[in-house]
């Protein structure tokens, strides 16, 4: 089945703690991307990667980072977490010439 | 820059009554694409359809329509005989061809009352 998923789905944390919040498709897609999702913000972009080791920010990339090393894996990083990086995550894939992105399940983030 | 509002921030209706999910876009590109998305409960994000911009041809997909105007920017999205089911957050979304950058509207929380 194709599809985008990430990994853990539900994440409780300590501010400081450092996570990796791991996403991973297996459609063969060139592009994959992060957004954050908070209440009366809609989704917004943190960073996408255009194929491997190509990176670049969204919108809102302060406090994270990415890496892709491989095709089918984008994992985001927070190095230091904080409380206001409590959010739901999205990673999203799509081939490159089709414009439709799809998206994981999500991953719920709680930094205490 | 581009922009993407959605007016209605939450809709209540009764079972079975029809409901528009209005979306407005502001863009200084010729060619972007236009999305829907559905957020039910459960959280994941749902891909309900794209359009170009240069089809402006209305869609139906069951009891799903879509009405893109691009003279008045808008891609509005209607659910006839709404049930249960649809109760979930709807995002619109634009993409300008060749970017790699999906911009939101803040969604609208539709919910049907049986």
């Amino acid at each position: 089945e194709a599809q985008v998923t990430q990994n853990p789905r539900y994440l409780i944390t300590v501010t400081g703690k450092k996570l990796t919040v791991t996403c991973s498709q297996n459609m063969n897609h060139e592009y994959m991307s992060w957004y954050r999702q908070d209440p009366g913000l809609g989704l917004r972009q943190i960073y996408y990667s255009m194929n491997v080791e190509v990176t670049d920010k969204g919108d809102v990339p302060e406090g994270y980072k990415v890496s892709r090393k491989e095709k089918r894996n984008f994992p985001l990083i927070l190095e230091s977490p904080s409380p206001n990086q409590t959010s739901l995550y999205f990673c999203a894939s799509r081939r490159t010439g089709q414009e439709t992105q799809y998206f994981g399940p999500g991953t719920r983030l709680l930094v205490l | 820059a581009q922009k993407v509002t959605q007016a209605q921030t939450e809709i209540s209706v009764v079972e079975k009554e029809d409901v528009t999910l209005d979306c407005v876009y502001e863009t200084r590109d010729t060619t972007y694409y236009l999305f829907w998305y559905k957020q039910p409960p459960s959280g994941e994000l749902v891909f309900l359809i794209r359009r170009n911009s240069f089809d402006e041809q209305n869609e139906i997909s069951g009891r799903y329509s879509w009405n893109f105007q691009k003279s008045t920017s808008s891609f509005n999205f209607t659910i006839t005989a709404s049930q249960v089911v649809d109760s979930a957050v709807y995002f619109c979304a634009l993409l300008k061809a060749g970017s790699y950058q999906l911009t939101f509207g803040k969604g609208t929380k539709l919910s049907v009352i049986p």
